[in-house]
């Protein structure tokens, strides 16, 4: 299976400061298509999870701008170039195609 | 827009079989893959299984392997999740996802399956 580590585990940021989560995966996952299937997802206090990004570096619509992904290969990571209250929670990777799908252990956001 | 609501969680002892159901509406289920995914109480998202549009493919989380089986109805727009020899381990949020080639675009509310005796 494909592991995919994020770091930190958790994060006290200040409001208005930017926010950097990192995620390695144990190998890399190029499909066949070309592309790095790695997506981001948001899981606020009490609700389902949210996609941010897809395919390492594509916002969804309706995402606010201050976030962003990159990176390539075994190493990705999701930006908030400013921080706000509404960004508290939990952040997820998730790689695909190979089997089985795999998300990170998750990343806490909180406001410091 | 796209709905999913799952259905069909409760208390089940260990070793007991349980049938999670997730109604998809606002899209044309048959032309989606679908997923479940489940997050234990406190824990991280967890990957379970998948099934393409036709229910042509399923593939399996390793930890429940051989014990759930993904199915799907799509003329009742019905995503299905059959789950036998149930353990404590098992508790927790299952959601139903919908596919979106190599990714998830949706989510339902989740239902909540205790495992205990």
């Amino acid at each position: 299976d494909v592991v995919m580590t994020q770091s930190p585990l958790s994060l006290s940021v200040t409001l208005g400061q930017p926010a950097s989560i990192s995620c390695r995966s144990s190998q890399t996952f190029v499909h066949s298509d070309g592309d790095t299937h790695l997506s981001w997802f948001q899981q606020r206090p009490g609700q389902s999870p949210r996609r941010l990004i897809y395919k390492v570096s594509r916002r969804d619509s309706g995402v606010p701008d201050r976030f962003s992904g990159s990176g390539s290969g075994t190493d990705f990571t999701l930006k908030i170039s400013r921080v706000e209250a509404e960004d508290v929670g939990v952040y997820y990777c998730m790689q695909a195609p190979h089997w089985p799908w795999t998300f990170g252990q998750g990343t806490k956001v909180e406001i410091k | 827009q796209v709905q999913l609501v799952e259905s069909g969680g409760g208390v089940v002892q260990p070793g007991g079989s349980l049938r999670l159901s997730c109604a998809a509406s606002g899209f044309k289920l048959s032309q989606f893959a679908m997923h479940w995914v489940r997050q234990a109480p406190g824990k991280g998202l967890e990957w379970l299984a998948h099934v393409r549009g036709d229910g042509s493919a399923k593939y399996y989380g390793d930890s429940v392997t051989g014990r759930f089986t993904i199915s799907r109805d799509n003329s009742k727009n019905t995503l299905y999740l059959q789950m036998d020899r149930l353990r404590v381990e098992d508790t927790g949020i299952y959601f139903c996802a919908r596919d979106a080639y190599c990714s998830i675009d949706s989510w339902g509310q989740g239902t909540l399956v205790t495992v205990s005796s």
